[in-house]
């Protein structure tokens, strides 16, 4: 098994770009989130999926979508970049509701000039 | 959203040294997990945690789950350079995890 996996692992893009974090997870797990990670902070969840067809808001969800068609796929997308936008992504996953353990991505890392 | 303190903010010991952290909140959370992220990677699951006052090991790494389930400590006994990285805690509310802001622990060896 692959696990979590992210592309791309970096990424510069100018303000005003429009990009899509792709995340994709062969575990069959039901739950996928998204979080971000700046310097010195923990991480903070912007959105987050308990199944096909279902997503809802994390706490940090402005200027972010996502969409959620097949059980493996969860990417986001960022439209009209800005600065405070740069940070170091994380997908994760975990089965249900009665399996806790997350299992991460290796990041994508986005800056945005 | 929650917050989670942690404590200390980082950590310089020496190889051989045994390590303690900590985690509050003014929330209760039923489930407190602990991760490891090394530079360049996401973090990894070391110990998870499910009720109040559980003790849990994981070869050196020992968690537990504190009586008011506002607050959760993880120590590593005679630490080596490996366990360099960024610990995490995280206590689960409804569907989501919240995350502390991490205690970075440097090993010198």
């Amino acid at each position: 098994n692959a696990g979590v996996t992210q592309t791309p692992k970096f990424r510069i893009l100018k303000i005003g770009q429009s990009m899509t974090l792709q995340c994709t997870q062969d575990m069959n797990h039901n739950y996928m989130y998204w979080y971000r990670q700046d310097p010195g902070m923990g991480l903070k969840l912007i959105y987050y999926s308990v199944g096909a067809g279902i997503t809802d808001k994390g706490e940090v969800p402005n200027g972010y979508n996502v969409s959620r068609s097949t059980t493996e796929d969860f990417p986001l997308r960022l439209e009209l970049a800005a600065p405070s936008q740069t940070s170091v992504y994380f997908c994760a996953s975990r089965r249900g509701q009665n399996n806790y353990g997350y299992t991460f991505g290796s990041g994508t890392r986005l800056t945005v000039v | 959203g929650q917050q989670l303190n942690q404590s200390p903010q980082s950590m310089f010991i020496q190889e051989g040294e045994d390590v303690s952290m900590n985690c509050t909140s003014s929330s209760i959370f039923n489930t407190w997990l602990w991760y490891k992220q090394e530079p360049g990677e996401g973090p990894v699951l070391l110990i998870a945690l499910y009720k109040a006052g559980e003790l849990t090991s994981n070869g050196r790494l020992t968690a537990q789950f504190g009586i008011t389930r506002k607050d959760s400590f993880l120590n590593i006994s005679a630490s080596i350079p490996s366990d360099v990285g960024i610990y995490f805690c995280a206590g689960l509310a409804g569907n989501q995890f919240y995350f502390g802001t991490g205690t970075s622990l440097t090993v010198i060896p």
